[in-house]
């Protein structure tokens, strides 16, 4: 199946840290994405585990993966009112296309 | 930094008559998507090109949406008639051999 799913909306304070979970279904899977909504615009490309990985840490981003239980984590450090936007999840095939399904979306609010 | 360009940035049309919208991926991405993303949605994929050949339209509803993208660089969007259910965001996004797929700042359409 094609499915990936988020949980709706997350609210933390400022300075906290914020964990944004994910599911997916394809265990064929071989690149995880997490990419970052702000109103009215475009998808900016957060950060992306290979399938074989872990863990992976960029700054204050940490992506975790569990790929026996298809569950994939974004973990926001010292979160910030800057950081309040709709963080979408992907997962990509290893086919020759590429193709990106995506969450609904997780809201983040920031609270100062 | 480059950028997928995308215009207009909104559209607001009635509905039957025809809409296109534009796309200029970043230069040298061989890969070209245009996903679809209703609000409270993630986006899904409408086309891929890979240089000016279409690989995957499978979810482009053909009897009103059209692309092509004729010399393999930029791409056009066309949907005749437009219906009260294609008001969405249109997002545009390139690739070039890496995995990332980078996306342009999106078209808001409103069919009124």
């Amino acid at each position: 199946g094609e499915d990936v799913e988020q949980s709706l909306f997350l609210s933390v304070r400022e300075g906290d840290s914020s964990v944004i979970n994910c599911t997916y279904t394809d265990s064929s899977s071989t690149y995880l994405y997490w990419y970052k909504q702000e109103p009215g615009a475009g998808l900016q490309l957060l950060t992306y585990i290979f399938s074989n990985m872990d863990m992976k840490q960029d700054q204050r981003l940490t992506v975790l993966l569990n790929k026996k239980d298809k569950h994939l984590s974004l973990r926001i450090a010292d979160t910030q009112t800057g950081d309040s936007a709709i963080y979408f999840c992907a997962e990509s095939r290893g086919d020759s296309s590429y193709k990106l399904i995506f969450g609904s979306g997780t809201r983040l609010l920031v609270r100062p | 930094e480059a950028e997928v360009a995308q215009s207009p940035r909104y559209k607001i049309t009635e509905k039957s008559q025809a809409v296109a919208f534009w796309c200029d991926p970043i230069s040298g991405h061989a890969t070209l998507y245009w996903y679809r993303q209703i609000l409270g949605q993630g986006p899904e994929l409408l086309v891929q090109f890979q240089d000016e050949s279409v690989v995957d339209d499978s979810q482009l509803p053909k009897d009103r949406f059209s692309a092509e993208r004729l010399k393999g660089v930029d791409s056009t969007l066309k949907i005749q008639p437009a219906e009260l259910g294609d008001s969405a965001m249109y997002l545009c996004a390139s690739k070039a051999g890496d995995l990332m797929q980078y996306f342009g700042p999106g078209t808001r359409l409103t069919v009124t």
